[in-house]
């Protein structure tokens, strides 16, 4: 299976910062891109799905870039409740429905 | 109400025991999975069921063995535990497939001593 790839962290941010994960994925036959949120010791839950045209859902903005292999994920005025892991996620159309997961990206936001 | 359930939460065993760990969805969706989430915190594809039909297979020990009684349940058995098996298992389920949202369980923290 092809990789989705990360940079771990951790971020440490302060409250109202704005703050930018990277996702790289290595197979260009990659068709649904998603951002995961997984908080301690619980299920990963959709954060939001990343289009081609990039999308925005409140402080949160994703990024797709194919060409890159390339996604993004920007948080503005982060919160002390953005402090999760986040997961780049890639569906590849070989892969049945499974979703191929990155390691995530460790986010923390201090007051 | 729970949509994706999962039990036990909790299951602390024997290495060389045999357990099974349940799921079952609400939602009337037709696909179901099983992840493994290691202490690395890697999440990883074990198998997939859609009605009830196995559609994709990891490479997985053959310990491992799914069994789909209905397209709302997925139960996962695991025979011999091994101290490597100790992990999160996070069962999962979709309408479909393609770019279909997948709504997790709580997880089974599974731990073999």
């Amino acid at each position: 299976r092809k990789e989705v790839e990360q940079d771990p962290g951790p971020f440490n941010v302060p409250e109202g910062a704005t703050v930018a994960f990277n996702c790289t994925y290595s197979n260009s036959a990659s068709q649904s891109f998603f951002w995961y949120r997984q908080d301690c010791r619980k299920e990963p839950k959709l954060l939001m799905s990343v289009y081609s045209s990039g999308n925005e859902d409140g402080r949160f903005t994703a990024q797709l870039n194919r060409a890159s292999q390339y996604i993004s994920l920007l948080i503005r005025d982060s919160k002390l409740s953005d402090s999760a892991t986040y997961l780049c996620v890639v569906k590849d159309s070989n892969s049945g429905y499974a979703l191929n997961f990155g390691k995530g990206t460790s986010l923390l936001v201090t007051p | 109400d729970t949509a994706v359930s999962q039990t036990p939460k909790y299951l602390v065993t024997q290495m060389g025991n045999d357990k099974s760990i349940k799921c079952e969805q609400n939602l009337g969706h037709d696909t179901m999975y099983w992840y493994k989430q290691d202490s690395k915190k890697f999440l990883k594809i074990m198998f997939s069921y859609n009605n009830k039909e196995l559609i994709i297979n990891e490479t997985v020990p053959n310990r491992f063995s799914p069994k789909s009684p209905d397209k709302a349940h997925l139960n996962l058995h695991i025979n011999s535990l091994e101290l490597g098996d100790s992990a999160v298992y996070f069962c999962a389920s979709s309408l479909g497939g393609g770019g279909d949202t997948q709504y997790f369980g709580p997880g089974t923290r599974l731990t073999v001593l």
